[in-house]
């Protein structure tokens, strides 16, 4: 079956860490790929997504994700972490095969530590 | 550019009623979609349509649960009646392509109690 799973529900970083948030799906095809990022009370906004190409795709805010098709899987990171940083983010994955539908992650609470 | 607007932002509801949720796509947008997110869940989609035509409703509650999309612009999404396990924020969200590799956009969401 086609899934999205994001490890950690809840990841704690300390300000100007590294910050990694996992994302693995299971799909025999590559799908398309999305991180977006939810601050309290508002509405999901897009920080980068795969497609096609260029396996290491850069979205804003300092976020990067890298495709690994190998592992199925589609971290994002981010060098060095900042209080505004602190938010919900949700992997998702858009199958290209069976019903093309959208299907998010459960999401993961990142926490910035001053 | 006006973003994707929703109302109302809140609705507290007592269990068998009903209620109705309003959303403005961002102009020009083909595809609307209306998502459920449960407390602690990622969002799960309810319906997806493309002009006034749905494109998935596989998993739309369909004997509670109403979608309409009359003239391919706005959307209401009514829940009659309403369960407990109804309490989420419902979210809608708009994009300009079809072919799924392009961005969503949120809107702020409707968030619904049931008591």
């Amino acid at each position: 079956a086609q899934s999205v799973t994001q490890l950690g529900s809840h990841v704690s970083v300390s300000e100007g860490a590294l910050v990694l948030l996992r994302c693995n799906y299971s799909s025999s095809v590559p799908p398309y790929l999305f991180w977006y990022v939810q601050y309290p009370n508002q509405g999901l906004q897009l920080l980068l997504k795969y497609t096609t190409g260029a396996t290491l795709v850069k979205g804003i805010n300092g976020f990067e994700a890298e495709f690994k098709k190998s592992e199925t899987s589609f971290h994002l990171t981010k060098p060095s972490a900042h209080m505004s940083d602190a938010a919900e983010y949700f992997c998702a994955v858009r199958f290209t095969q069976g019903a093309q539908k959208l299907v998010f992650g459960q999401g993961t609470r990142l926490t910035i530590n001053p | 550019e006006a973003g994707v607007a929703q109302s109302p932002r809140y609705k507290i509801i007592e269990k068998r009623q009903s209620v109705a949720f309003w959303c403005n796509p961002i102009s020009g947008h083909a595809t609307l979609y209306w998502y459920q997110q449960i407390l602690g869940q990622g969002p799960k989609l309810l319906i997806q349509f493309q002009n006034n035509g749905v494109v998935d409703d596989s998993q739309l509650p369909k004997d509670r649960f109403s979608a309409e999309r009359l003239k391919g612009v706005d959307s209401t999404l009514k829940i009659q009646p309403a369960k407990l396990e109804d309490s989420a924020v419902y979210l809608c969200a708009s994009s300009l392509d079809v072919a799924g590799t392009g961005e969503l956009f949120f809107g702020e969401g409707s968030r619904l109690t049931v008591l």
